[in-house]
């Protein structure tokens, strides 16, 4: 069975530091989907990144950078020097590989609550 | 390019009355996704749905709750004699196609149902 596993339910940095947010990913598939997700205190869920499970390249963009890790299956999001625009709660999401019942959607971690202080 | 436009935003009901929710997908988009977040908690599959097909409602709860995507308009979805327990953010979700490859960038912004 798909599971996605976010431990750390809220965390709090001060403005400029850097935090990286876990996540932890189980499947029998070989081939799935990992995404990441921001929503902010506006409630709409905006797409940050997709990875899929035969590219383990790390990925940066900006301030932001993946860490995807097939042999722990972690796929860790690293927020670079924060912001306060930074806040929201981050989700991170597993899509399993193939047409079948139950594989044709997003299976969806818990959320991290990322509260940046000025 | 609108995205995928969700409607209404925030909607109040009764107990008892009915809640219809509406997603326009994006344009070109053929196959729409029904989710729904409760207070606190990730998003959790409800629906998938072609034009005029249900592809996969293994996620929807067996009773009040209904979705439909006709040939033209938005999709729907439907709770009948609602209930505060479906208090909740809906959100939908659109693909070009059915594959994997394809899924996962474009929510809309949500329905905020909040029963009361």
């Amino acid at each position: 069975a798909q599971k996605v596993t976010q431990a750390q339910t809220e965390i709090s940095v001060v403005e400029k530091e850097d935090v990286t947010l876990d996540c932890v990913y189980e499947t029998r598939d070989t081939t799935y989907y990992l995404f990441w997700y921001k929503q902010p205190p506006s409630g709409e869920l905006v797409f940050l990144i997709r990875r899929n499970s035969f590219d383990e390249q790390n990925e940066i963009s900006g301030r932001y950078s993946w860490n995807f890790q097939k042999s722990t299956s972690s796929f860790n999001f690293t927020i670079t020097a924060s912001q306060v625009v930074d806040s929201a709660v981050y989700f991170c999401a597993l899509r399993e590989g193939g047409i079948k019942t139950g594989a044709n959607n997003l299976f969806f971690g818990t959320g991290t609550r990322l509260t940046v202080i000025p | 390019n609108a995205g995928v436009m969700q409607n209404p935003r925030h909607l109040v009901r009764r107990r008892g009355q009915e809640a219809r929710l509406r997603c326009s997908p994006m344009k070109g988009h053929s196959h729409v996704y029904w989710y729904r977040q409760l207070p606190e908690e990730g998003l959790k599959f409800m629906v998938y749905l072609q034009k005029e097909n249900i592809i996969d409602e293994s996620g929807m709860p067996k009773e009040r709750f209904s979705a439909e995507f006709p040939k033209e308009g938005p999709s729907i979805l439907r709770i009948q004699q609602v209930v505060r327990g479906d208090s909740a953010a809906y959100f939908c979700a659109s693909s070009p196609t059915g594959t994997p490859a394809d899924y996962g960038y474009t929510f809309g912004s949500g329905t905020r149902l909040t029963v009361v």
